[in-house]
C-alpha cells in the first residue's frame, strides 16, 4: 500500500475535463514537489508534469497539475480518447530518503 | 536523442544473484543522477534505488535494502544494478530511468529505458 494515495480508476467522456487526486503527507508532498508520470500498457512510463505545475516539452497544455499542502492533482482538460492510460503521482519523501509513488490511476474516456 | 538501454534480465532461481546493466547515450551522462524503478505484472511503480550523478551518493527503498547495489561507470555510461537472495516477489520488469538533476532527491526522472524483466522462479 503505497503512502501516496490515488483513486484506482477515473473515467469521463471525450471533451470533458478529469482530476486525478494524489493524497500524501508532511515528509513527501508537504516538503516537496510532485511530478506525474502516463503508462500505456506495456510500455514505459513517460514524464507528464514535474514540479507540481511544469510540463517537459511536447505535452500538451491539457495537462495540468497543482499542489496544496499534502496533496496534489492532475487535470486533464478536453479529454481525448488516447488520453486513456494509467497515471502515477511521485515525491521525495525526506523521510524514508527516496521516491514514493502513488498507486496508479487507471483513467477510462468513455 | 537520449536514450537508455537495459540488459541482464532473465529467470532466475529464488536466493540467486542477477547484474542488470543500462547503457545511457545523447547526454552528458555523469551529470545525471540515475534510477532504479520496478514494476510487478499487473502491479503499479516502485522506486527502489537511486545513485548521484558522481556515484558518490546512494538511496534505497526499504524492501530491498540489503539485497540490492546500485552502482555506476561513467567512463562507460552504465548504470548498474546488482541483486542478490532474490525473492518471487522480485519479479517485475525493471526500469533503468534519467533524473533531471546531479542528485537523486527532489529531482523528477525525466527519461525511461524501455524496461528489462526479471522472473524469479523455481
Amino acid at each position: 500500500q503505497s503512502l501516496l494515495t490515488q483513486p484506482p480508476s477515473a473515467s469521463e467522456t471525450p471533451g470533458q475535463r478529469v482530476t486525478i487526486s494524489c493524497s500524501g503527507s508532511s515528509p513527501n508532498i508537504g516538503s516537496n514537489t510532485v511530478n506525474w508520470y502516463q503508462q500505456f500498457p506495456g510500455t514505459a512510463p513517460k514524464l507528464l508534469i514535474y514540479n507540481n505545475n511544469q510540463r517537459p516539452s511536447g505535452v500538451p497544455d491539457r495537462f495540468s497539475g497543482s499542489k496544496s499542502g499534502t496533496s496534489a492533482s492532475l487535470a486533464i482538460s478536453g479529454l481525448q480518447s488516447e488520453d486513456e492510460a494509467d497515471y502515477y503521482c511521485a515525491a521525495w519523501d525526506d523521510s524514508l530518503k527516496g521516491w514514493l509513488f502513488g498507486g496508479g490511476t487507471m483513467l477510462t474516456v468513455l | 536523442e537520449v536514450q537508455l538501454l537495459e540488459s541482464g534480465g532473465g529467470l532466475v532461481q529464488p536466493g540467486g544473484s542477477l547484474r542488470l546493466s543500462c547503457v545511457a547515450s545523447g547526454f552528458t551522462f555523469s551529470s545525471y543522477a540515475m534510477h532504479w524503478v520496478r514494476q510487478a505484472p499487473g502491479k503499479g511503480l516502485e522506486w527502489i534505488s537511486g545513485i548521484s550523478g558522481t556515484g558518490g551518493s546512494t538511496y534505497y527503498a526499504d524492501s530491498v535494502k540489503g539485497r540490492i547495489t546500485i552502482s555506476r561507470d561513467n567512463s562507460k555510461n552504465t548504470l548498474y544494478l546488482r541483486m542478490s537472495s532474490l525473492r518471487v516477489e522480485y519479479s517485475a520488469v525493471y526500469y533503468c530511468a534519467k533524473g533531471l538533476a546531479a542528485t537523486p532527491q527532489y529531482y523528477a526522472v525525466d527519461v525511461w529505458g524501455q524496461g528489462t524483466t526479471v522472473t524469479v522462479s523455481s
